[in-house]
Protein backbone atom coordinates (compact mmCIF):
# COMPACT_ATOMS: atom_id res chain seq x y z
CA UNK A 1 0.00 0.00 0.00
CA UNK A 2 1.94 2.76 -1.36
CA UNK A 3 -0.50 5.52 -0.10
CA UNK A 4 -0.43 8.58 -1.91
CA UNK A 5 2.62 8.83 -4.64
CA UNK A 6 3.48 12.04 -6.60
CA UNK A 7 5.89 12.56 -9.35
CA UNK A 8 8.66 14.49 -9.76
CA UNK A 9 9.97 14.68 -6.58
CA UNK A 10 11.95 17.69 -7.58
CA UNK A 11 11.61 20.40 -10.53
CA UNK A 12 13.09 23.34 -12.01
CA UNK A 13 11.37 25.71 -14.52
CA UNK A 14 12.15 28.96 -16.63
CA UNK A 15 9.68 31.41 -16.72
CA UNK A 16 7.50 30.65 -19.22
CA UNK A 17 7.33 26.55 -19.53
CA UNK A 18 4.64 24.04 -18.65
CA UNK A 19 4.88 21.19 -16.77
CA UNK A 20 2.11 18.54 -14.57
CA UNK A 21 2.17 17.22 -11.22
CA UNK A 22 1.20 13.59 -10.93
CA UNK A 23 -0.63 11.97 -8.35
CA UNK A 24 -2.40 8.47 -7.53
CA UNK A 25 -3.54 7.28 -4.40
CA UNK A 26 -4.47 3.79 -3.53
CA UNK A 27 -6.77 3.77 -0.78
CA UNK A 28 -9.99 4.12 -3.04
CA UNK A 29 -10.76 7.82 -1.78
CA UNK A 30 -13.71 9.69 -3.20
CA UNK A 31 -11.65 13.22 -2.52
CA UNK A 32 -8.49 14.09 -3.59
CA UNK A 33 -6.41 17.97 -3.21
CA UNK A 34 -3.92 20.35 -4.20
CA UNK A 35 -2.43 22.26 -1.85
CA UNK A 36 0.61 24.49 -1.92
CA UNK A 37 3.23 25.36 0.90
CA UNK A 38 5.18 28.53 1.04
CA UNK A 39 7.41 29.45 4.28
CA UNK A 40 5.19 31.46 6.40
CA UNK A 41 1.85 31.01 4.70
CA UNK A 42 1.26 27.34 5.98
CA UNK A 43 -0.87 25.24 3.40
CA UNK A 44 -3.59 26.96 0.87
CA UNK A 45 -5.95 24.70 -1.07
CA UNK A 46 -5.37 25.24 -5.03
CA UNK A 47 -8.02 22.89 -6.39
CA UNK A 48 -9.63 19.88 -5.28
CA UNK A 49 -12.46 16.39 -6.44
CA UNK A 50 -14.72 15.78 -4.14
CA UNK A 51 -15.49 12.83 -6.48
CA UNK A 52 -14.53 11.32 -9.85
CA UNK A 53 -15.34 13.66 -12.37
CA UNK A 54 -15.69 16.71 -10.83
CA UNK A 55 -13.17 19.27 -10.21
CA UNK A 56 -13.22 23.31 -7.76
CA UNK A 57 -11.59 25.88 -7.31
CA UNK A 58 -9.57 26.12 -3.54
CA UNK A 59 -8.13 29.17 -2.29
CA UNK A 60 -5.55 30.19 -4.86
CA UNK A 61 -6.28 28.94 -8.13
CA UNK A 62 -4.85 31.20 -10.41
CA UNK A 63 -2.39 29.80 -13.04
CA UNK A 64 -3.04 26.38 -12.72
CA UNK A 65 -5.87 23.75 -14.04
CA UNK A 66 -6.25 19.84 -12.83
CA UNK A 67 -7.45 16.73 -14.28
CA UNK A 68 -9.03 14.01 -12.20
CA UNK A 69 -8.19 11.25 -14.95
CA UNK A 70 -9.99 8.73 -12.80
CA UNK A 71 -10.45 7.61 -9.25
CA UNK A 72 -7.04 7.01 -8.73
CA UNK A 73 -5.06 10.00 -10.35
CA UNK A 74 -5.51 13.69 -9.84
CA UNK A 75 -3.42 16.09 -11.47
CA UNK A 76 -2.06 19.93 -11.30
CA UNK A 77 -0.88 21.73 -14.41
CA UNK A 78 1.14 24.74 -14.86
CA UNK A 79 0.27 26.17 -18.08
CA UNK A 80 3.34 29.17 -17.86
CA UNK A 81 5.24 28.58 -15.03
CA UNK A 82 5.99 31.83 -13.04
CA UNK A 83 8.40 32.77 -10.42
CA UNK A 84 5.45 33.12 -7.51
CA UNK A 85 4.83 29.76 -8.12
CA UNK A 86 7.92 27.92 -6.71
CA UNK A 87 6.71 26.74 -3.81
CA UNK A 88 6.32 23.03 -2.42
CA UNK A 89 2.98 21.40 -3.88
CA UNK A 90 1.30 18.45 -2.00
CA UNK A 91 -1.46 16.37 -2.92
CA UNK A 92 -3.93 14.44 -0.54
CA UNK A 93 -6.47 12.12 -0.22
CA UNK A 94 -9.80 11.84 2.06
CA UNK A 95 -12.35 8.79 1.76
CA UNK A 96 -15.36 10.69 1.86
CA UNK A 97 -16.47 13.72 -0.10
CA UNK A 98 -19.31 14.69 2.62
CA UNK A 99 -18.02 16.03 5.91
CA UNK A 100 -14.71 16.14 6.92
CA UNK A 101 -12.44 13.49 7.82
CA UNK A 102 -8.64 12.85 7.63
CA UNK A 103 -6.28 13.63 4.62
CA UNK A 104 -3.47 11.80 3.48
CA UNK A 105 -0.76 13.65 1.93
CA UNK A 106 1.87 12.64 -0.56
CA UNK A 107 5.97 13.53 -0.37
CA UNK A 108 5.18 16.64 -2.32
CA UNK A 109 6.91 18.48 -4.79
CA UNK A 110 9.45 20.41 -4.80
CA UNK A 111 9.18 23.12 -7.88
CA UNK A 112 11.35 26.07 -8.41
CA UNK A 113 10.60 28.65 -11.14
CA UNK A 114 13.77 30.72 -12.12
CA UNK B 1 -13.39 34.42 5.89
CA UNK B 2 -13.20 31.36 7.95
CA UNK B 3 -9.97 31.47 9.75
CA UNK B 4 -7.36 28.87 11.87
CA UNK B 5 -5.06 31.09 14.27
CA UNK B 6 -1.84 29.30 15.77
CA UNK B 7 1.30 30.80 17.71
CA UNK B 8 4.03 30.37 14.84
CA UNK B 9 6.63 29.85 17.41
CA UNK B 10 9.07 28.66 17.95
CA UNK B 11 8.48 27.10 21.25
CA UNK B 12 10.82 25.12 23.21
CA UNK B 13 10.63 22.81 25.64
CA UNK B 14 12.94 20.76 27.70
CA UNK B 15 13.03 16.63 26.99
CA UNK B 16 10.50 15.04 29.21
CA UNK B 17 8.27 18.16 29.66
CA UNK B 18 5.07 18.63 28.74
CA UNK B 19 4.19 20.77 25.30
CA UNK B 20 1.10 22.61 25.19
CA UNK B 21 -0.05 23.80 21.25
CA UNK B 22 -3.12 25.79 20.66
CA UNK B 23 -5.22 26.51 18.12
CA UNK B 24 -8.40 28.82 17.45
CA UNK B 25 -10.83 29.15 14.86
CA UNK B 26 -13.42 31.18 13.76
CA UNK B 27 -16.00 29.08 12.31
CA UNK B 28 -18.77 27.85 15.27
CA UNK B 29 -19.94 25.31 13.05
CA UNK B 30 -16.97 23.05 12.98
CA UNK B 31 -17.63 19.80 14.35
CA UNK B 32 -13.96 17.64 13.58
CA UNK B 33 -10.66 18.75 14.37
CA UNK B 34 -7.07 17.57 13.23
CA UNK B 35 -3.50 17.79 14.26
CA UNK B 36 -0.57 16.84 11.90
CA UNK B 37 2.54 16.68 12.53
CA UNK B 38 5.10 17.69 10.01
CA UNK B 39 8.63 17.36 9.95
CA UNK B 40 11.30 19.74 8.19
CA UNK B 41 11.19 18.96 4.09
CA UNK B 42 8.71 16.03 4.81
CA UNK B 43 4.62 15.65 4.34
CA UNK B 44 1.95 16.71 7.07
CA UNK B 45 1.07 13.77 9.01
CA UNK B 46 -2.43 13.17 11.02
CA UNK B 47 -1.47 12.57 14.12
CA UNK B 48 -4.78 13.21 16.00
CA UNK B 49 -8.50 13.41 15.64
CA UNK B 50 -11.16 14.87 17.84
CA UNK B 51 -14.65 15.70 17.30
CA UNK B 52 -16.73 16.07 20.31
CA UNK B 53 -15.67 18.39 23.19
CA UNK B 54 -13.29 17.11 26.07
CA UNK B 55 -10.15 15.01 25.80
CA UNK B 56 -8.95 12.52 23.21
CA UNK B 57 -5.90 10.79 24.10
CA UNK B 58 -3.46 8.82 22.26
CA UNK B 59 -0.36 7.54 24.12
CA UNK B 60 1.25 10.57 24.69
CA UNK B 61 -0.61 12.87 23.01
CA UNK B 62 -4.12 14.29 24.51
CA UNK B 63 -5.78 16.75 22.03
CA UNK B 64 -8.63 18.99 23.62
CA UNK B 65 -11.78 20.51 22.20
CA UNK B 66 -13.77 23.50 23.28
CA UNK B 67 -16.16 24.39 21.47
CA UNK B 68 -17.54 26.78 23.07
CA UNK B 69 -14.47 28.94 23.06
CA UNK B 70 -13.78 27.93 19.57
CA UNK B 71 -10.14 26.51 21.03
CA UNK B 72 -8.48 23.03 20.03
CA UNK B 73 -5.06 22.44 21.78
CA UNK B 74 -2.50 19.64 21.49
CA UNK B 75 -0.28 18.31 24.91
CA UNK B 76 2.45 16.47 24.56
CA UNK B 77 3.38 14.41 27.10
CA UNK B 78 7.51 13.39 27.85
CA UNK B 79 8.72 15.37 25.41
CA UNK B 80 11.12 14.06 23.04
CA UNK B 81 13.68 15.32 20.74
CA UNK B 82 11.66 12.85 18.09
CA UNK B 83 9.03 15.05 18.46
CA UNK B 84 10.68 18.31 17.35
CA UNK B 85 8.31 19.42 14.22
CA UNK B 86 5.88 22.14 13.28
CA UNK B 87 2.59 20.93 14.06
CA UNK B 88 -0.29 22.46 11.98
CA UNK B 89 -3.88 22.70 13.20
CA UNK B 90 -6.70 22.04 10.70
CA UNK B 91 -10.64 22.90 10.95
CA UNK B 92 -13.28 21.92 7.95
CA UNK B 93 -14.36 24.42 5.55
CA UNK B 94 -18.03 24.58 5.65
CA UNK B 95 -19.84 21.88 7.02
CA UNK B 96 -19.99 19.19 3.72
CA UNK B 97 -17.17 19.58 1.86
CA UNK B 98 -14.52 17.78 2.85
CA UNK B 99 -12.21 20.85 2.83
CA UNK B 100 -9.76 21.60 5.56
CA UNK B 101 -8.39 25.22 6.60
CA UNK B 102 -4.78 24.89 8.31
CA UNK B 103 -3.07 27.03 10.21
CA UNK B 104 -0.01 28.45 9.88
CA UNK B 105 1.37 25.93 12.50
CA UNK B 106 3.57 26.19 15.84
CA UNK B 107 7.42 25.04 15.80
CA UNK B 108 8.33 23.20 18.74
CA UNK B 109 12.14 22.30 19.65
CA UNK B 110 12.29 19.86 22.47
CA UNK B 111 15.86 20.25 23.93
CA UNK B 112 17.86 17.21 25.41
Amino acid sequence: NAGVTQTPKFQVLKTGQSMTLQCAQDMNHNSMYWYRQDPGMGLRLIYYSASEGTTDKGEVPNGYNVSRLNKREFSLRLESAAPSQTSVYFCASSATSGGATEQFFGPGTRLTVL
Amino acid sequence: QKEVEQNSGPLSVPEGAIASLNCTYSDRVSQSFFWYRQYSGKSPELIMSIYSNGDKEDGRFTAQLNKASQYVSLLIRDSQPSDSATYLCAVPLGSNTGKLIFGQGTTLQVKP
